[in-house]
């Protein structure tokens, strides 16, 4: 079945450092979108990206699905310390309506 | 935004007692929600598919007897775990999307169960 793979699982940055998340599906999605989960919270939708190649901008974070529709990745400038939580991508699998959730990766920020 | 209330947020039960967490979707109907489980430190797994009106579809390896969900209305699906045990102490979360073209998912605050 389809699998969502995020790397790294962990980073640690001092703040101002920038960091990256990076994920992989086993197979062509249609659509993918992150989350972002504080400590003992629920996800909280980041943003969606559809078409190949797509590139967006949400302040400090920017958000690229790549070319084959099967990898994205999550660019954080400028960390800072609200920026710490588990970010998720989610894939949409093509005929599907399911999504499933990567394996995320857990941002600490130093102050 | 759509706003998803999950209830309750925290159990504490006895092993072989059934457990009931609501999933309600506020200001929305919601034709479909789904229930997740998590792990401390893990991703979320989707469990099934709750579809108003008919039977949830589960996910591979769930067992339907076991985690029972019920979607009477476009604004309540419910899951029971049936005579539980410590295995299934867990953080339970539903989701939900509002029919948007943005197909956001809508999460609740989520369910941590303790099975003793």
């Amino acid at each position: 079945g389809q699998q969502v793979m995020q790397i790294p699982q962990y980073q640690h940055v001092q703040e101002g450092e920038d960091f990256t998340t990076y994920c992989n599906s086993s197979t062509t999605l249609s659509n993918i979108q992150w989350y972002k989960q504080r400590p003992g919270g629920h996800p909280v939708f980041l943003i969606q990206l559809v078409k190949s190649g797509e590139v967006k901008k949400q302040k400090r974070l920017t958000f690229q699905f790549g070319e084959a529709k099967k990898n994205s990745s999550l660019h954080i400038t400028a960390t800072q310390t609200t920026d710490v939580g588990t970010y998720f991508c989610a894939g949409l699998g093509s005929g599907t309506y399911k999504y499933i959730f990567g394996t995320g990766t857990r941002l600490k920020v130093l102050a | 935004g759509a706003v998803v209330s999950q209830h309750p947020s925290w159990v504490i039960c006895k092993s072989g007692t059934s457990v009931k967490i609501e999933c309600r979707s506020l200001d929305f109907q919601a034709t479909t929600m789904f229930w997740y489980r998590q792990f401390p430190k893990q991703s979320l797994m989707l469990m099934a598919t709750s579809n108003e009106g008919s039977k949830a579809t589960y996910e591979q390896g769930v067992e339907k007897d076991k985690f029972l969900i019920n979607h009477a209305s476009l604004t309540l699906s419910t899951l029971t775990v049936t005579s539980a045990h410590p295995e299934d102490s867990s953080f339970y979360i539903c989701s939900a999307m509002t029919g948007s073209n943005t197909g956001e998912l809508f999460f609740g605050e989520g369910s941590r169960l303790t099975v003793l």
